[in-house]
């Protein structure tokens, strides 16, 4: 048990279909992020919020769209998606991005999403 | 953006010492080098952090040479429950805006 926890964690959903996913952390962190992992690839980094404010998109799809309400949830709103969006997301906290390169993030279990 | 470089996979038998070496030649200045493990349907776990020289916790040690373009993750008397993928991590500068980079992880499979 990290602290992160993410709902669902599994979901299918067809292309047309509009779906959240949630992230929760209970650790007191001010910073929350949005990866991607497919199968075979790195993890990829889509979006960082530090105290509610987005400050990092990495050129992610509009049909994501990410909602950060306070330091403690984080969504991800799917619209439209394609069948290579199926892949593991997965959210992390860590205490604040003054110097994230020290920054230990705790990771969720993920969200297994299958678009069909 | 910055790159790292890791082997695809290793194999070790129970009770032997495993090195997993990470190439980041383009690491910052100011920037730490974090390794994490990862068992599958599960989301990583931090190991352990360096900056140079080396770090050694619980787990493991880093070992990290004085150009610090390179890691290696050592683990002592490997089990099968370490069995998993390793992914190191620097923080990278790439134009403006800082990019976290996680390497194509090394999957360890350790057998009895």
């Amino acid at each position: 048990e990290t602290g992160v926890t993410q709902t669902p964690r599994h979901l299918v959903m067809g292309m047309t279909n509009k779906k959240s996913l949630k992230c929760e952390q209970h650790l007191g962190h001010n910073a929350m992020y949005w990866y991607k992992q497919s199968a075979k690839k790195p993890l990829e980094l889509m979006f960082v919020y530090n105290f509610k404010e987005q400050t990092e998109n990495n050129s992610v799809p509009s049909r994501f769209s990410p909602e950060c309400p306070n330091s403690s949830h984080l969504f991800l709103h799917l619209h439209t998606l394609q069948p290579e969006d199926s892949a593991l997301y997965l959210c992390a906290s860590s205490q604040e991005l003054a110097n994230w390169s020290t920054d230990t993030q705790y990771f969720g279990p993920g969200t297994r999403l299958t678009v069909l | 953006l910055a790159k790292t470089t890791q082997p695809i996979s290793m194999d070790s038998y129970e009770g032997q010492e495993v090195n997993i070496t990470c190439s980041h030649n383009n690491i910052a200045t100011n920037d730490y080098i974090t390794w994490y493990q990862q068992f599958p349907s599960q989301g990583p776990r931090f190991i352990i952090q360096g900056y140079k020289t080396k770090v050694t916790n619980e787990v493991a040690s880093l070992f990290i040479p004085a150009d610090r373009k390179s890691s290696t993750l050592s683990l002592p008397r490997v089990s099968l429950s370490d069995t998993a993928v390793y992914y190191c991590l620097v923080g990278a500068l790439s134009g403006s805006a800082r990019q976290l980079t996680f390497g194509s992880g090394t999957q360890l499979t350790v057998l009895p």
